[in-house]
């Protein structure tokens, strides 16, 4: 079955610093890709998606490039706010339908001044 | 005009109730579903719901009960609960056309449950 692997966190970083969080992923087929963001006590929001092999998805600062050869979609921020901390998840959903969401375990970051 | 609402925010109670969450979306979505989030964060998916038939059902133990009256909303209903069952549940919804493929979903609050 299809399977998300994120780098295990917290990662702790400094304002300002550059930011990666690696996902890889396992499916058949071509998969869509997406990060979502929770931020303390609140839901998901979608951070960014790609559909498809060397798309690059990008919001807010943040960018991830889907790279089928690697199976890969890391999460990159060339320089974290305090206001980034919260916790990142990478996602896939196949082509079998009803776009249902198999999610990595998450990685919280963790941004101090 | 919240997109996806769900009520009630948080929810405690003894082992053995049942007990209901309810979901609302605006959104004009046909799709909607029920993901439960455990204490480790991990995000898994229980149900699915298209146009209020159930699509996909996760071996999710039969005490859940998901109830969809029409589009706009996904009830989920616990019977007997269990320690276990203490997390956060999320609902979310998604507008599916053919193929199903990378269409965003929309998540609402979520409801954390505490079974004492």
């Amino acid at each position: 079955g299809d399977s998300v692997t994120q780098m295990e966190g917290p990662v702790t970083l400094s304002e300002e610093a550059f930011l990666t969080i690696n996902c890889t992923y396992t499916a058949t087929g071509y998969p869509s890709l997406f990060w979502y963001v929770q931020y303390p006590g609140e839901g998901l929001q979608l951070l960014l998606k790609a559909t498809k092999a060397d798309d690059k998805g990008s919001n807010k600062g943040f960018e991830a490039t889907y790279r089928k050869e690697t199976t890969s979609f890391h999460l990159e921020k060339g320089s974290v706010q305090v206001s980034d901390s919260a916790v990142y998840f990478c996602a896939l959903s196949d082509e079998s339908g009803y776009s249902t969401l198999t999610f990595g375990k998450g990685t919280m970051l963790l941004v101090s001044p | 005009d919240t997109a996806v609402s769900q009520t009630p925010k948080y929810l405690v109670t003894q082992m053995g109730n049942d007990k209901s969450i309810k979901c609302e979306q605006n959104l004009g979505h046909d799709t909607m579903y029920w993901y439960k989030q455990d204490s480790k964060k991990f995000l898994k998916i229980m149900f699915s719901y298209n146009n209020k038939e159930l699509i996909i059902n996760e071996t999710v133990p039969n005490r859940f009960s998901p109830k969809s009256p029409d589009k706009a909303h996904l009830n989920l209903h616990i019977n007997s609960l269990e320690l276990g069952d203490s997390a956060v549940y999320f609902c979310a919804s998604s507008q599916v056309l053919s193929g199903g493929v990378g269409y965003e979903q929309f998540f609402g609050p979520g409801t954390r449950l505490t079974v004492l």
